[in-house]
């Protein structure tokens, strides 16, 4: 069954940059069928979600950090990616790699991983 | 953005026990709406799509309704693997939101 991975550092300083891979494994990443996406959850609060990358290239962001936030794919490694920049404090959170599929026009998350906690911190 | 507002933030119930959550929309959402089931330590994993499409393997114990801005996800009979966190979602427009969550936990 196909499975998802997140992976990356676990601390970053404050105005650096906080990157984050997630693996797709048991299936390929190359289909038209799905959207790729992160979503996060930090300390004592609700989810957050950041942006989905689709299979004709196409980047969703949320507005609320659009102007950081980079989701790129590696469809040679069956991964992929999420770049924050400048982070700050509020940016410490779990971070999730998410699989976003629709059934007509309803689209959702029907696998995810577990989640990395990312703590931002001098 | 539209606001999700859960209902109750959580709650404590027996085996047994039907339960029911409440998801309400800032604005009408039509039924882009899902429900996440979320164990500590575990995945999410999708309970209801649309609001009322059951994810192919989830028990039929679960079940979701309504349309607009106000969604129910219902318990019919809470099992003690049914301790989680559950969020709803809303899929209408970007960005994408979510509820706060409700958590359950078993008397």
């Amino acid at each position: 069954q196909l499975q998802l991975q997140e992976s990356g550092p676990g601390l970053v300083k404050p105005s650096e940059t906080l990157s984050l891979t997630c693996t797709v494994s048991s299936g390929s990443i190359s289909s038209s069928s799905y959207c790729w996406g992160w979503i996060r959850q930090p300390p004592g609060k609700g989810l957050e979600w950041i942006g989905n990358l689709c299979y004709s290239g196409s980047t969703y962001y949320n507005p609320s950090v659009k102007s950081r936030v980079t989701i790129s794919v590696d469809t040679s490694k069956n991964q992929f990616s999420l770049t924050v920049n400048s982070v700050t404090a509020a940016d410490t959170a779990v971070y999730y790699c998410a699989r976003r599929v629709a059934v007509a026009a309803y689209w959702y998350f029907d696998l995810w991983g577990r989640g990395t906690l990312v703590t931002v911190s001098s | 953005d539209i606001q999700m507002t859960q209902s109750p933030s959580s709650l404590s119930a027996s085996v047994g026990d039907r339960v029911t959550i409440t998801c309400r929309a800032s604005q009408s959402i039509s039924g882009y709406l899902n429900w996440y089931q979320h164990k500590p330590g575990k995945a999410p994993q999708v309970l209801i799509y649309a609001a009322s499409g059951l994810q192919t393997g989830v028990p039929s114990r679960f079940s979701g309704s309504g349309s607009g801005t106000d969604f129910t996800l219902t318990i019919s009979s809470l099992q003690s693997e049914d301790l989680a966190t559950y969020y709803c979602q809303q899929s209408y427009s970007s960005p994408l939101t979510f509820g706060g969550g409700t958590k359950v936990e078993i008397k």
